[in-house]
């Protein structure tokens, strides 16, 4: 149980282009899903929370408007990289919390998913 | 803030050998606190938890125990094995917010 999917695994684009990235909780729900980005060789960085019916808080420094997050049901997160550049190259990873284990805090990650903009 | 401080790597071992990768903590109250290992390529899998003060989490060999005196976590294993090189995280998370991670250690086991 509690399996997180992401999908594409693996997105090569080019400059200009947007992308969508899914992650979908397979086993369980959850209101609140969180995305990370990892660069070469660091650790994973929160970029926002996810929340189902409502917006996504951003954390500190990333641009919402390049970062759209929708999270429209209980099951699934997208997170769209719009006008992608090279600079937006990295490992994007999702995780979510088990809705139905509220004093629980612990969450199942994605299996992420490679950026490569060209 | 809410911060998780982990030793710097790589950490280099025998097969065999005794494996120790210290992880401190600064929270409020009562974290959460985990490790997760990331393999080459691979997305984060949980590894062990403990979510009270002086619980041991253990998994495949590996155990930390929950030291709210020391605010420490530290990650350890009894005899390496070559399949366990790959990128240790230590995090922590409370009241379902956010993981806040540590940098992560490398750790690489040769035969």
């Amino acid at each position: 149980g509690a399996v997180v999917s992401q999908h594409p695994s693996r997105v090569i684009c080019k400059s200009g282009t947007s992308v969508k990235i899914e992650c979908r909780s397979l086993d369980f729900q959850a209101t609140t899903m969180f995305w990370y980005r990892q660069f070469p060789k660091q650790s994973l960085m929160l970029m926002a929370t996810s929340n189902e019916g409502s917006k996504a808080t951003y954390e500190q420094g990333v641009e919402k408007d390049k970062f759209l997050i929708n999270h429209a049901s209980l099951t699934l997160s997208t997170l769209t990289v719009t006008s992608a550049h090279p600079e937006d190259s990295s490992f994007y990873i999702c995780s979510a919390r088990d809705s139905g284990k509220s004093s629980y805090n612990e969450q199942f990650f994605g299996p992420g998913t490679r950026l490569t903009v060209l | 803030g809410n911060s998780v401080t982990q030793m710097e790597g790589p950490v280099t071992l025998s097969e065999e050998a005794f494996l120790t990768i210290n992880c401190t903590y600064t929270a409020t109250g009562y974290p959460s606190l985990f490790w997760y290992v990331q393999y080459p390529g691979e997305g984060l899998q949980l590894l062990l938890k403990a979510t009270k003060a002086d619980d041991k989490g253990s998994n495949k060999g590996f155990e930390a125990t929950y030291r709210k005196e020391t605010t420490s976590f530290h990650l350890e294993k009894g005899s390496v094995q070559v399949s366990d090189s790959a990128v240790y995280f230590c995090a922590l998370t409370q009241s379902g917010t956010a993981l806040i991670f540590g940098k992560g250690t490398t750790l690489s086991v040769s035969s």
